[in-house]
C-alpha cells in the first residue's frame, strides 16, 4: 500500500508542452506539497496546500498551477515548458500544516524536457 | 530566516566505520529537525526527527543524532557503516508557523567503501 504516489515516473517532453503529474495521499493526511529537486539534488517547496487550500506559493512561475480536487490528491500542471524545468519533483504529506509531524515523500516524478 | 547548512557534500568511509553528516541549523525559535534518506532513483524516507524531549533521538537502520542547542547543530552518527548505507543524506528544519514547509540542506553524499 504506497502512502503518497505519484504519476508518472518519468517523463520526458519537448519544450513548450504542456503536462502533468499526479499525486495521491492514502494517509488521511490534511496538508499536501510539491517540492523540486534539481541537478544538484537541492530540494525546495513549490507549494504547499491544507485541507486543498493553498498556503504557500513560493514565487513559482505563473505557468506551475497546482491543483487539489479534495484533499487526498495535489496535481502539478506545467504549461509551456522549458529545459530549466527539468528536475525531480516530489509530492509530499503531512497530518497538518503545523506541529512537530514529519513529511512522508513519494517517489519523484523525473521531468526531462528537451 | 531559518536555514541549514550540511558541512561536507560527499562523504567516504569504509565498511564498519563510524558514519558522521554534520548539520547546522538557524532558527530563532526552538526548530523541529529531520534527517531523511534519499536512496538512488527514490523518494525521502525519514530516518529521525527531533520535537522535544530528550536531545538524542535514535532512528531507523541504527542512525542517531543529537540535538545540541548551544552548538545550534543535529549531527547524524551510525556506529557502524554497512554497504546499503550509501545514499544521499538530507537535514531539514521545518519553519515556525502554520505552513508546514520544511527547508532543507545541501545534502550528503554518503560513499561506503568495502
Amino acid at each position: 500500500d504506497t502512502a503518497v504516489s505519484q504519476t508518472p515516473k518519468y517523463l520526458v517532453t519537448q519544450m513548450g508542452n504542456d503536462k502533468s503529474i499526479k499525486c495521491e495521499q492514502n494517509l488521511g493526511h490534511d496538508t499536501m506539497y510539491w517540492y523540486k529537486q534539481d541537478s544538484k539534488k537541492f530540494l525546495k517547496i513549490m507549494f504547499s496546500y491544507n485541507n486543498k487550500e493553498l498556503i504557500i506559493n513560493e514565487t513559482v512561475p505563473n505557468r506551475f498551477s497546482p491543483k487539489s480536487p479534495d484533499k487526498a490528491h495535489l496535481n502539478l500542471h506545467i504549461n509551456s515548458l522549458e529545459l530549466g524545468d527539468s528536475a525531480v519533483y516530489f509530492c509530499a504529506s503531512s497530518p497538518g500544516p503545523g506541529g512537530n509531524t514529519e513529511a512522508f515523500f513519494g517517489q519523484g516524478t523525473r521531468l526531462t524536457v528537451v | 530566516a531559518q536555514s541549514v547548512t550540511q558541512l561536507g557534500s560527499h562523504v567516504s568511509v569504509s565498511e564498519g566505520a563510524l558514519v558522521l553528516l554534520r548539520c547546522n541549523y538557524s532558527s530563532s525559535v526552538p526548530p523541529y529537525l529531520f534527517w531523511y534518506v534519499q536512496y538512488p532513483n527514490q523518494g525521502l524516507q525519514l530516518l529521525l526527527k527531533y520535537t522535544t524531549g530528550a536531545t538524542l533521538v535514535k532512528g531507523i537502520n541504527g542512525f542517531e543524532a543529537e540535538f545540541k542547542k548551544s552548538e545550534t547543530s543535529f549531527h547524524l552518527t551510525k556506529p557502524s557503516a554497512h554497504m546499503s548505507d550509501a545514499a544521499e543524506y538530507f537535514c531539514a528544519v521545518r519553519i515556525s508557523g502554520n505552513t508546514g514547509k520544511l527547508i532543507f540542506g545541501q545534502g550528503t553524499t554518503l560513499q561506503v567503501k568495502p
